[in-house]
């Protein structure tokens, strides 16, 4: 079945410093959505993409969406300890409403 | 709006026990999606419903888990009996479809089961 892998699955940074994640699906999606969940919290949609090569920009956050539509990274600017949680990327299942959410990259932001 | 409602917040019951999860969806939503979270397996999709039917059902583990929407503005989730490994948080979220291109889901806080 369809499979959506993020790394990396850990990442601690010092206030400041710039933090990545990627996200791999293993077949073509036709958007991939992103979501931020805080610790002891509940996901919160960030952002929607849907074009090959598609970038979008969020104050510090800037998202990305691969030409082949398999891919997708999030690229947080000088960090803060507000962007503290869990990061996941999401894509639906061919021809559905049926998203198939990643494994998640935690964030962890040292004052 | 409230945002979607979920009840209880926190559950703990023995094993061999009934369960029953509850979601209010954001009013006008015509998707509701039922998800449980855990460590080991991440979140994980066990049902969602378009217009109050179900759609797939895929993601239900076991016949123990049922799941129910009798109108647009509440659903259920049913575990009979628990177990201890269906301990988890459990999200129920809800979006409004449009053009096909995706929808963004809105999250409720979560049920949090425990099953000794």
């Amino acid at each position: 079945g369809q499979q959506v892998m993020q790394i990396p699955q850990y990442q601690h940074v010092q206030e400041g410093e710039d933090f990545t994640t990627y996200c791999n699906s293993s077949t073509t999606l036709s958007n991939i959505q992103w979501y931020k969940q805080r610790p002891g919290g509940h996901p919160v949609f960030l952002i929607q993409l849907v074009k090959s090569g598609e970038v979008k920009k969020q104050k510090r956050l800037t998202f990305q969406f691969g030409e082949a539509k398999k891919n997708s990274s999030l690229h947080i600017t000088a960090t803060q300890t507000t962007d503290v949680g869990t990061y996941f990327c999401a894509g639906p299942t061919s021809g559905t409403y049926k998203y198939i959410f990643g494994t998640g990259t935690r964030l962890k932001v040292l004052a | 709006d409230a945002g979607v409602i979920q009840s209880p917040r926190h559950e703990v019951t023995e094993m061999g026990q009934e369960v029953t999860l509850r979601c209010k969806p954001i009013s006008g939503h015509d998707y509701l999606f039922w998800y449980r979270q855990t460590m080991m397996r991440g979140l994980e999709l066990l049902i969602y419903f378009n217009n109050n039917v179900p759609i797939d059902d895929s993601g239900m583990p076991e016949d123990r888990f049922s799941a129910k929407m009798p109108n647009a503005s509440f659903s259920t989730l049913k575990i009979q009996p628990s177990e201890p490994r269906d301990s988890a948080v459990y999200f129920c979220a809800s979006s409004l479809s449009y053009g096909g291109a995706g929808y963004e889901q809105y999250f409720g806080p979560g049920t949090r089961l425990t099953v000794t």
